[in-house]
């Protein structure tokens, strides 16, 4: 079964600093990668996601995520983070079993920022 | 883009009864949808898959007869929380997979909270 980790549980960066949440993810074949942003209260929005291919995606809102095979990660990164960014952030894998893709997802990276 | 629109998105109901909440996919067909539970300051944890038309999955730990799923159309899959407890409380969130090229992206609901009084 897939598994996802993310190490760090809260991350404070200034306003305009760059920034990179980490997720380290286990899965026996290549998989479906995806990052979300969550507010507070609200459903996940879709950042970005990998399926193959170039292993660096652009996704929305000027983040970007670099798929390495070899150290099983899929980061997301920022280089200058805005104020609005402050939300939570859940890294995913996606994995088809029995017909259908089951996500799985880590346990989120709580993003502050400062000014 | 796609949407799903989940409702009501905060529900307030007493111990015991039963609540219904509602998946919409807005402008695709949705052959799969998911739900998922999330605890305050936690991940989303899959609950169940609803596939069109059959039987809903559940996952390990997930109580069939709790937690009832219908998925009787291409655009609308329901979670019913029946005798609802306060334990029950939580945040619900759906997703939608689409057919085609939308098959390999979840498009999620905002989300319905459940407290139980």
């Amino acid at each position: 079964a897939q598994s996802v980790t993310q190490p760090d549980i809260h991350i404070t960066v200034s306003e305009g600093a760059s920034l990179e949440l980490r997720c380290n993810y286990s899965y026996g074949a290549t998989p479906y990668l995806f990052w979300y942003v969550q507010s507070p209260g609200q459903g996940l929005q879709l950042l970005l996601k990998y399926f193959s291919g170039d292993t660096l995606v652009q996704g929305i809102k000027g983040f970007e995520a670099e798929f390495k095979r070899s150290q099983s990660s899929f980061n997301l990164r920022k280089p200058s983070v805005h104020w609005s960014d402050a939300a939570e952030y859940f890294c995913a894998v996606g994995a088809w079993s029995g017909g259908y893709q089951k996500v799985t997802f880590g346990t989120g990276t709580k993003l502050q920022v400062i000014p | 883009g796609a949407v799903v629109s989940q409702h009501p998105s905060w529900v307030i109901c007493k111990s015991g009864t039963s609540v219904k909440i509602e998946c919409r996919s807005l402008d695709f067909q949705a052959t799969t949808m998911f739900w998922y539970r999330q605890f305050p300051k936690q991940s989303l944890m899959l609950m169940a898959t609803s596939n069109e038309g059959s039987k809903a999955t559940y996952e390990q730990g997930v109580e069939k007869d709790k937690f009832l799923i219908n998925h009787a159309s291409l655009t609308l899959s329901t979670l019913t929380v029946t005798s609802a407890h306060p334990e029950d409380s939580s945040f619900y969130i759906c997703s939608a997979r689409g057919a085609g090229a939308g098959a390999n992206v979840l498009t999620f609901g905002a989300g319905s909270r459940l407290t139980v009084l």
